[in-house]
């Protein structure tokens, strides 16, 4: 079983911020929280990664609250090319995946 | 510098029939990691390699077998295949350091077809 629970899709208009939420109530003491994106026959590509308080790169900011049971990615001003699956995970060791969240933009 | 390469990109076998996968990791990573991923599914963990053995196994059964070289490179081996084994192979390769949880960084798949 997965270790963290997401919306299963999300629509959203170009232009528009976006922020998806994941929740993993049984984090471990060790675990980071890293996100992925996937297109359509593709592998999943690293977006950013945390363990605590907000972290920003040139693609996202990933917000984490003191408990750390839960993580927000945040897209600011989203395209069409950011439809995509987005999946959120802990750890490192037999990372297991969710279905993640299906993120449509629409026009 | 490349990512993480893997061959072929497609492939179709009939039923019954044995299959090897390969994975080139990205450079500087040390540890590989095989997925199946369904049409519409996330990735499922097959296993995890690293210092030529496996370390961690995800629920598939003993048809599923891999390889980690010197070079840390690696194969994943699938025999007597059945339909249901139709899917997207994904290698991910990272760095194993216990100070911190090293991202993934994964290959574009195999499409295996089983008819």
């Amino acid at each position: 079983l997965a270790k963290t629970t997401q919306p299963i899709s999300m629509d959203s208009y170009e232009g528009q911020e976006v922020n998806i939420t994941c929740s993993h109530n049984n984090i471990a003491t060790n675990d980071y929280i890293t996100w992925y994106q996937q297109f359509p026959s593709q592998g999943p590509r690293f977006i950013i990664q945390g363990y605590k308080t907000k972290v920003t790169n040139e693609v996202a900011s990933l917000f984490i609250p003191a408990d750390r049971k839960s993580s927000t990615l945040s897209l600011p001003r989203v395209s069409l090319s950011d439809t995509a699956v987005y999946y959120c995970l802990l750890g490192d060791d037999k990372i297991i995946f969710g279905k993640g969240t299906r993120l449509h933009i629409l026009p | 510098d490349a990512g993480v390469t893997q061959s072929p990109t497609h492939l179709i076998k009939t039923r019954g029939q044995q299959v090897t996968l390969r994975c080139s990791p990205k450079s500087g990573h040390d540890t590989v990691s095989w997925y199946q991923q369904a049409l519409g599914q996330g990735p499922q963990f097959i296993f995890q390699y690293y210092e030529e053995e496996e370390r961690q196994r995800g629920n598939f059964p003993d048809r599923f077998s891999g390889h980690q070289f010197p070079n840390y490179s690696s194969e994943l081996n699938v025999n007597a295949l059945l339909l249901g084994d139709s899917a997207l192979y994904l290698c991910a390769s990272s760095f194993r350091d216990r100070a911190y949880n090293s991202p993934l960084h994964f290959g574009n798949g195999t499409r295996l077809t089983v008819t």
